[in-house]
C-alpha cells in the first residue's frame, strides 16, 4: 500500500522567511504532484513532476523530485501572506502513463503571520 | 472555458439515506475521479471513470458506486449512508491519453450525514 508522509503538518512563519516543506512516500512512483487548497475551497494544482531530478519553480515556490530517495520537497522563499492555505503532495499509483489514482498526504497547513 | 462542475454544493442526510452528488468535466476531459476528504485530512481516492466504466477503485465499500454517461458527465452514489460519510466530495477531471496525471478539481460537494 502507498503512503505518503508530509512533513510539517503544521507551519507558522513571519513573512520574509524561508521554509521547505517535505514529502516522503513508501513505493516506487516518477508522478508526483503539490496541490494548495484554501478554506472551504476545492484543490488547485500547483507544481507536476514526472521524473527523477524535475524541479518546477513558480513565484515564490519551487518544488523538487528526488524517486530514489522517495523524497519530494517544496520551498517557499521570502514567505508572503497571501501563500497562507494547506499544501498537499499527492503520488501516483497504478500502472501510470495516464490518469491513475492519487495518494494524499495529510497537507501542511501553513499560517504566514504580518 | 468552465472548469469542473458539481453540483449539489451542500447537502444534509440523515443516516441510512442515499445520495447522488453530480460532477461534468472541464471541456476536452475524458475522465472523471471522485475523491472524499473528511475534515482536516487529505483527499482519499474512491474511484475513476473513463468510457462509461469503473477503471480503478480505492478502499472503498461497495456502498459507493458510480456512473459515467456518454457526454463524460459522471455521478457518485452512496447507500445507507453512515455518519462517516460526512465529507467533501471532490470530482476531478482529466483527459486520459497523452495525460500528465494533473487532475483538474470542482468545488466540490458538502455531504453532512446526521
Amino acid at each position: 500500500e502507498l503512503k505518503v508522509e508530509q512533513n510539517p503538518l503544521f507551519l507558522s512563519m513571519q513573512e520574509g522567511k524561508n521554509y521547505t516543506i517535505y514529502c516522503n512516500y513508501s513505493t516506487t512512483s516518477d508522478r508526483l504532484y503539490w496541490y494548495r487548497q484554501d478554506p472551504g475551497k476545492s484543490l488547485e494544482s500547483l507544481f507536476v513532476l514526472l521524473s527523477n531530478g524535475a524541479v518546477k519553480q513558480e513565484g515564490r515556490l519551487m518544488a523538487s523530485l528526488d524517486t530514489k530517495a522517495r523524497l519530494s520537497t517544496l520551498h517557499i522563499t521570502a514567505a508572503v501572506h497571501d501563500l497562507s492555505a494547506t499544501y498537499f503532495c499527492a503520488v501516483e499509483w497504478g500502472s501510470g502513463g495516464g490518469a491513475d489514482g492519487l495518494t494524499f498526504g495529510k497537507g501542511t497547513h501553513l499560517i504566514i503571520q504580518p | 472555458d468552465a472548469g469542473v462542475t458539481q453540483s449539489p454544493t451542500h447537502l444534509i442526510k440523515t443516516r441510512g439515506q442515499q445520495v447522488t452528488l453530480r460532477c461534468s468535466p472541464k471541456s476536452g476531459h475524458d475522465t472523471v475521479s471522485w475523491y472524499q476528504q473528511a475534515l482536516g485530512q487529505g483527499p482519499q481516492f474512491i474511484f475513476q471513470y473513463y468510457e462509461e466504466e469503473e477503471r480503478q477503485r480505492g478502499n472503498f465499500p461497495d456502498r459507493f458506486s458510480g456512473h459515467q454517461f456518454p457526454n463524460y458527465s459522471s455521478e457518485l452514489n452512496v447507500n445507507a449512508l453512515l455518519l462517516g460519510d460526512s465529507a467533501l466530495y471532490l470530482c476531478a477531471s482529466s483527459p486520459l491519453m497523452m495525460s500528465t496525471g494533473e487532475l483538474f478539481f470542482g468545488e466540490g460537494s458538502r455531504l453532512t450525514v446526521l
